[in-house]
């Protein structure tokens, strides 16, 4: 059974970076398709990118283009989504999701709550 | 890519079935939709993919029988029977667009479902 475990809370100031991890156990990351999603406070569902096992791509959504980028270190089965310039806006909830046993996101870790705040 | 529309709020009695609909913008009659539940606090947890022949694929982890689908047109539906305190919920949908470096995702706004 897969299981995702992400990352502590984090506070930034607007401007600044932040990283968050999801550590996958159960399987191989280099078995799963791995997606960061995101839910601002009271707010839906946005996705912001995930890796394309069919040519080993990872896309971003074209919102966060420029800003974001989503790593894998298979040595410790751990992806990684990093924000930068950040701004009030990207306070939310971030989710690491993975395609698995079905065409959806069918796992999900328990969500990292990002605060940007001055 | 298509937009995904979702009406705000359903209700239900304790034990009685709802409804909910997740309507694809004109011209994607041929995609499928996911379902997610989010209970209040916690993280989305997959339910299952429907397209216009029902259920594609298997049901999310857990999930139980009283949970089903259908489409039909640009219409994608999921029903809850008898429903239990623990359904209630926020229910998101989502669909994926293209393919490799096209490769998409949009979910819609979501309905929250509550138990009277």
């Amino acid at each position: 059974q897969v299981q995702l475990v992400q990352s502590g809370a984090e506070v930034k100031k607007p401007g600044a970076s932040v990283k968050v991890s999801c550590k996958v156990s159960g399987y191989t990351l280099t078995e799963l398709s791995m997606h960061w999603v995101r839910q601002a406070p009271g707010k839906g569902l946005e996705w912001m990118g995930g890796f394309d096992p069919e040519d080993g791509e990872t896309i971003y959504a074209q919102k966060f283009q420029g800003r974001v980028t989503m790593t894998e270190d298979t040595s410790t089965d751990t992806a990684y989504m990093e924000l930068s310039s950040l701004r009030s806006e990207d306070t939310a909830v971030y989710y690491c999701a993975t395609i698995s046993y079905t065409d959806a996101f069918d796992i999900w870790g328990q969500g990292t709550m990002v605060t940007v705040s001055s | 890519q298509p937009v995904l529309t979702q009406p705000p709020s359903a209700s239900a009695s304790l034990g009685a079935s709802v409804t909910l609909t997740c309507t694809l913008s004109s011209g994607y009659s041929n995609y499928k939709v996911d379902w997610y539940q989010q209970r209040p606090g916690k993280g989305p947890r997959f339910v299952m993919r429907v397209g216009t022949g029902g259920i594609v694929g298997s049901k999310g982890d857990g999930i139980p029988d009283r949970f089903s689908v259908l489409g039909s047109g640009l219409n994608r539906y999921l029903t809850i029977k008898n429903i239990q305190e623990e359904d209630e919920s926020d229910y998101h949908c989502g669909a994926d667009h293209g393919s490799g470096s096209n490769f998409s995702y949009v979910f819609g706004t979501g309905t929250k479902v509550t138990v009277l």
